[in-house]
């Protein structure tokens, strides 16, 4: 089936140093999602993204996060700076459509920061 | 607040034998309700979703999932369980509100013994 590709699988980088998350989504899919998920806790939303603007976020999406997709090419989440709680597993989704669609998942990027 | 549990953190059945992982959910609208499966080193797969209709959905491999308002459940069942069903489960709920976000489960991890 489809797939979402994500890169890297693994980043370890000093805690205010910026970070760069890259998700390759399916090809024809329209909307894009990062959610985060902390260890032994629940996954959890972040941002959903849709023709070149931020449609929804959560209060975990700090000041420092933003995202984007310049020309088609990996949705990107950024973190800048970087802090400790920010180490996490993030997990890239992507969309056909929009409410209620079936969102398919990358395998995610383990994230540490020290 | 929109929540989803699932209380059963491990659940460990034999092979052949029938399966069911428990999910709740807290919505006070009308739900849309899925399954997803992780297996290792591999993004989320939806296993089945419920749109308001027929309680009971079927979704792949022979899992299907019933759906009940009065107890606010959304348990997943398969009759025959199979050593490759080895994964983590997430119940998720998607809000009815306009919104695109998931809302997780904290997985249920499924071992299955020989």
């Amino acid at each position: 089936g489809p797939k979402v590709l994500q890169i890297p699988s693994h980043q370890i980088i000093d805690m205010g140093q910026m970070v760069t998350l890259n998700c390759d989504p399916v090809s024809n899919h329209l909307y894009f999602y990062w959610y985060k998920q902390i260890l032994g806790q629940q996954m959890e939303f972040l941002v959903n993204f849709y023709n070149g603007k931020v449609m929804e976020k959560s209060k975990l999406f700090k000041d420092q996060f933003s995202v984007e997709r310049p020309d088609g090419s990996y949705f990107t989440l950024k973190i800048q700076p970087t802090a400790l709680e920010d180490s996490a597993v993030y997990f890239c989704a992507s969309s056909l459509v929009d409410i209620y669609a079936e969102q398919f998942f990358g395998p995610g990027t383990r994230l540490t920061v020290l | 607040a929109q929540s989803v549990t699932q209380p059963d953190a491990r659940v460990t059945v034999s092979e052949g034998a029938s399966l069911q992982l428990r999910c709740k959910y807290s919505y006070f609208g009308t739900p849309y309700l899925f399954w997803y499966v992780q297996y290792p080193r591999q993004g989320l797969q939806l296993l089945l979703k419920y749109y308001p209709g027929d309680p009971v959905v079927q979704g792949v491999n022979g899992f299907e999932a019933e759906f009940s308002k009065s107890n606010s459940s959304f348990h997943l069942r398969k009759a025959s369980v199979h050593w490759s069903d080895w994964a983590v489960y997430f119940c998720a709920v998607s809000m009815t509100s306009g919104s695109w976000q998931l809302i997780f489960g904290s997985g249920t991890q499924l071992t299955v013994m020989p």
